[in-house]
């Protein structure tokens, strides 16, 4: 069965500065993908980045990028250069099963900018 | 480009009625899937839709039930409505024959039961 875990409920940045937000998880599948997805308060659940587990090269997205540590389990998020419209709730997340595109999510990290 | 609709954005239910739901996907995709997400949660997996059936299913139980149109459209039901229905339903779509491909989600109903 698939697991995520991620164990900071809530996290606050100052604005410009850089936070990592983490993640780690469980899956029997060999062949996998990891994504993190963002929700402002408008309830929109946003692509942010996306990581293939057969990639040794970490996925980036302009100030977004991840860490990822496949022996680990560890799939951790960092913004760099935070901006007030990244304040929103972060949840980590990975397929269902093996061939499927649905999606099994942590219980999030609600992150706040500080001006 | 259109991207994943829902309606409506809020609805107000009391114990023991039937609610409807609505979604249309983005603009070329072909498979619907919807979530809950309770207060202070992360989504569920509910099921998902392509070709008009049901092609997985989350753990939930039958009072759940949906439907997609040849438009691609998908309604979700649900019947005898608990007070625990009470969260945010997202709708989410792709494109099934890509295989891995990035759902993409709407904005979300609020069902609120009393």
């Amino acid at each position: 069965a698939q697991t995520v875990t991620q164990s900071q409920p809530e996290m606050s940045v100052q604005e410009a500065e850089t936070v990592t937000l983490s993640c780690t998880y469980d899956t029997s599948e060999s062949n996998y993908y990891l994504f993190w997805y963002k929700q402002p308060p408008s309830r929109q659940m946003i692509l942010v980045i996306r990581q293939e587990a057969y990639k040794q090269q970490n996925a980036t997205e302009n100030r977004f990028s991840v860490n990822f540590q496949k022996a680990a389990k560890s799939f951790s998020l960092k913004i760099s250069d935070s901006q007030l419209g990244d304040t929103a709730m972060y949840f980590c997340a990975l397929p269902t099963q093996t061939g499927a595109n649905n999606l099994f999510f942590g219980t999030g990290t609600r992150l706040t900018v500080i001006p | 480009d259109a991207g994943v609709t829902q309606s409506p954005t809020h609805l107000i239910k009391t114990r023991g009625q039937q609610v409807t739901l609505r979604c249309s996907p983005k603009s070329g995709h072909d498979t619907v899937s919807w979530y809950q997400q309770a207060l202070g949660q992360g989504p569920q997996f509910i099921f998902q839709y392509y070709e008009e059936e049901e092609r997985q299913r989350g753990n939930f139980p039958d009072r759940f039930s949906g439907h997609q149109f040849p438009n691609y459209s998908s309604e979700l039901n649900v019947n005898a409505l608990l007070l625990g229905d009470s969260a945010l339903y997202l709708c989410a779509s792709t494109l099934l024959r890509l295989r891995r491909a990035t759902q993409y989600f709407g904005p979300g109903t609020r069902l609120l039961v009393l």
